[in-house]
């Protein structure tokens, strides 16, 4: 159990184009699921919060209009990256939790670079 | 400002030896704690939680926590060469947030 997976696995986008990432848990509903991007050889880094049904919480220094989150069901979550640039090229990983306890599992990752 | 420390490492161990993996966090009121397993491209899998003093086993795997001295560790017994990864050290303040606080990760090698 508490499968979550992530569309694509990976891609490749121009300057300047947006795109789009899916986050759905398979076998659970989770009502926050979390985004984080991690840089190569770096830690994980937590971009925001994304709540079913309301708005995103976004870290401090993480641009909300850029970063776009819908939460719109309690099995999906989506992040798009608008006018993405190359400093954008990075590793997306989701994460949810599947009960009402803190444990997090994490999908496996779109890996975003931007030529 | 919650933080989580851990060595970044690499930690190197003999194929078959005990690997020890430390961890201290400075929030006194966390409740959850977590070790992720990350390999090279992967994302973090969980391996451990453990959320009351003392120890908890699972398989190769030992998860302590010390509340008192905020501090948790993790053992791999009979370390394997497919051990060799990243392991991340999570903690949760349980004040009603599912968010967790990662340390760094300390990078571990198994020498066959």
């Amino acid at each position: 159990g508490a499968v979550v997976s992530q569309h694509p696995s990976w891609v490749i986008c121009k300057s300047g184009t947006s795109v789009k990432i899916e986050c759905r848990s398979l076998d659970f509903q989770a009502t926050t699921m979390f985004w984080y991007r991690q840089f190569p050889k770096q830690s994980l880094m937590l971009m925001a919060t994304s709540n079913e049904g309301s708005k995103a919480t976004y870290e401090q220094g993480v641009e909300k209009d850029k970063f776009l989150i819908n939460h719109a069901s309690l099995t999906l979550s989506t992040l798009t990256v608008t006018s993405a640039h190359p400093e954008d090229s990075s590793f997306y990983i989701c994460s949810a939790n599947p009960s009402q306890g803190a444990e997090q599992f994490f999908g496996p990752g779109t890996r975003l670079t931007v030529l | 400002q919650k933080e989580v420390e851990q060595n970044s490492g690499p930690l190197s161990v003999p194929e078959g030896a005990i690997a020890s993996l430390n961890c201290t966090y400075s929030d006194r009121g966390s409740q959850s704690f977590f070790w992720y397993r990350q390999y090279s491209g992967k994302s973090p899998e969980l391996i451990m939680s453990i959320y009351s003093n003392g120890d908890k086993e699972d398989g190769r795997f030992t998860a302590q926590l010390n509340k008192a001295s905020q501090y948790v560790s993790l053992l791999i017994r009979d370390s394997q060469p497919s051990d060799s990864a990243t392991y991340l050290c999570a903690v949760n303040d349980g004040a009603g947030s599912y968010q967790l606080t990662f340390g760094k990760g300390t990078k571990l090698s198994v020498i066959p």
